[in-house]
């Protein structure tokens, strides 16, 4: 079974549209995360969300936001979007230990990726 | 500038020899970790060193931390073809209100056969 799971798998669409990602974690974790990697792979983290509590990378433009309907899934929107947000896209999932917002994380889980292409 | 920064940025060897990647990074941390990328493919958790802790090992894998230095290094012994893939080390940030895992740009490595 696959532990996250993200969907598309290839998004391909025009400048100025607005389009969903989707993920989904069956691990049971409490935190889960966008992050997006550029053409020199870099990976950037996104957005991080734990209980309702969202932490929002203060770089990402506010075209992007993410929903999540229940503690297994995080969905990432987009809208207007532009040539600069092509790149593939990750989610991840994992569990934060006792201790509060300052507390440590254990390893991450990554999904397949999305990759993005505005055309 | 990056968290976590790997040396070098590719790395190329044959089969059998061990490869070294490193990392620096920039402040306090809860733990550090590698990770493996496969192309075309997600980030595959390899090994986590907690701050209190200088060396782990997990089958052919050796991760050494120096939080004095602040720097990381993993090490693959007998390497195989299979292990052709980039490599990211990801530091958890002491206070880090969610700003965790900072990743660094990656070591490609390719195992010639």
């Amino acid at each position: 079974d696959t532990a996250v799971s993200q969907t598309p798998k290839y998004l391909v669409t025009q400048m100025g549209n607005d389009k969903s990602i989707k993920c989904e974690q069956n691990l049971g974790h409490d935190t889960m995360y966008w992050y997006k990697q550029d053409s020199k792979k870099f990976l950037k983290i996104m957005f991080s969300y734990n209980n309702k509590e969202l932490i929002i990378n203060e770089t990402v433009p506010n075209r992007f936001s993410p929903k999540s309907p229940d503690k297994a899934h995080l969905n990432l929107h987009i809208n207007s979007l532009e040539l600069g947000d092509s790149a593939v896209y990750f989610c991840a999932s994992s569990h934060r230990l006792a201790g509060g917002r300052s507390s440590s994380y254990n390893e991450q889980f990554f999904g397949p990726g999305t990759r993005l292409t505005v055309l | 500038s990056q968290q976590g920064e790997e040396d070098p940025q590719a790395l190329s060897i044959q089969e059998g020899e061990n490869a070294t990647m490193n990392c620096s990074y920039k402040t306090s941390i809860n733990n550090l970790q590698w990770y493996r990328q496969n192309s075309g493919r997600g980030l595959v958790h390899l090994i986590l060193i907690r701050s209190n802790e200088r060396e782990k090992h997990s089958g052919r894998l050796r991760v050494t931390l120096d939080t004095s230095k602040k720097s990381s290094s993993l090490l693959i012994t007998a390497s195989r073809a299979a292990d052709t893939a980039s490599y990211f080390c990801a530091t958890d940030p002491l206070g880090n209100y969610g700003q965790n895992f900072v990743f660094g740009p990656g070591t490609r490595l390719s195992v010639l056969p």
